[in-house]
């Protein structure tokens, strides 16, 4: 089955920094990476998604990039601000085939300092 | 759009009984479902998937007996967790995909069980 690996672990950066969260998927057949950005007690938000048919996908402070020759993609932060700190996780899914659910990362907690 | 409760958010219950959680999609149709499974500081875990109308799809090493999954209409999923036990204890979340072959999952806020 599929298997993604997220670093870092724990991410700490200035306010106002950039922050480079990174995975990487084992299934090259995975075709859909959604970021999720998680708060203390509440259940997982999707913030940010990136198909197999584009490089690159950026929403205001936030960007997606994807390597699918190295299996690849990574979140991108700009202008971190308090409100980012949070646990994001990454996750891939084979759209199409015959697994249904997501396989997630074991997450990046995202501490801001003011 | 695409908001997805949970009820209730924590329960405390004794170890012996059962437990149920409610998943509900607010304001769309839910062809499919999810429930995850995460230990603290760690990820979610795929526990089952559920489809409107047929039985549940439980992933290798989730005792089906044991969670008991109802997916009765398009809105709405239940989980229960039956003899409870303290090592059932954990953040138990679900997810819901609209129709019409959508990729996006939409996650509830979860619900914290306690076992004693």
């Amino acid at each position: 089955g599929e298997n993604v690996e997220q670093h870092p672990s724990t991410l700490s950066v200035q306010e106002g920094d950039s922050a480079v969260i990174k995975c990487t998927y084992s299934d090259s057949a995975s075709n859909y990476f959604p970021w999720y950005k998680q708060e203390l007690g509440k259940g997982p938000q999707l913030i940010i998604d990136i198909r197999s048919n584009v490089g690159e996908k950026k929403d205001q402070r936030i960007a997606v990039t994807l390597n699918k020759t190295a299996k690849h993609f990574s979140l991108h932060i700009t202008e971190t601000q308090p409100e980012d700190s949070a646990v994001y996780f990454c996750a891939a899914k084979i759209v199409g085939g015959g697994a249904d659910g997501l396989t997630f990362g074991k997450g990046t907690h995202l501490i801001i300092q003011p | 759009g695409a908001v997805v409760s949970q009820h209730p958010s924590r329960v405390i219950c004794k170890s012996g009984t059962s437990v149920k959680i409610e998943c509900r999609s607010l304001d769309f149709q839910a062809t499919t479902m999810f429930w995850y499974r995460q230990f603290p500081k760690q990820s979610l875990m795929l526990m089952a998937t559920s489809n409107e109308g047929s039985k549940a799809t439980y992933e290798q090493g989730v005792e089906k007996d044991k969670f008991l999954i109802n997916h009765a209409s398009l809105t709405l999923s239940t989980l229960t967790v039956t003899s409870a036990h303290p090592e059932d204890s954990s953040f138990y979340i679900c997810s819901a995909r609209a129709l019409a072959g959508a990729v996006e999952q939409y996650f509830g806020p979860g619900t914290r069980l306690t076992v004693t």
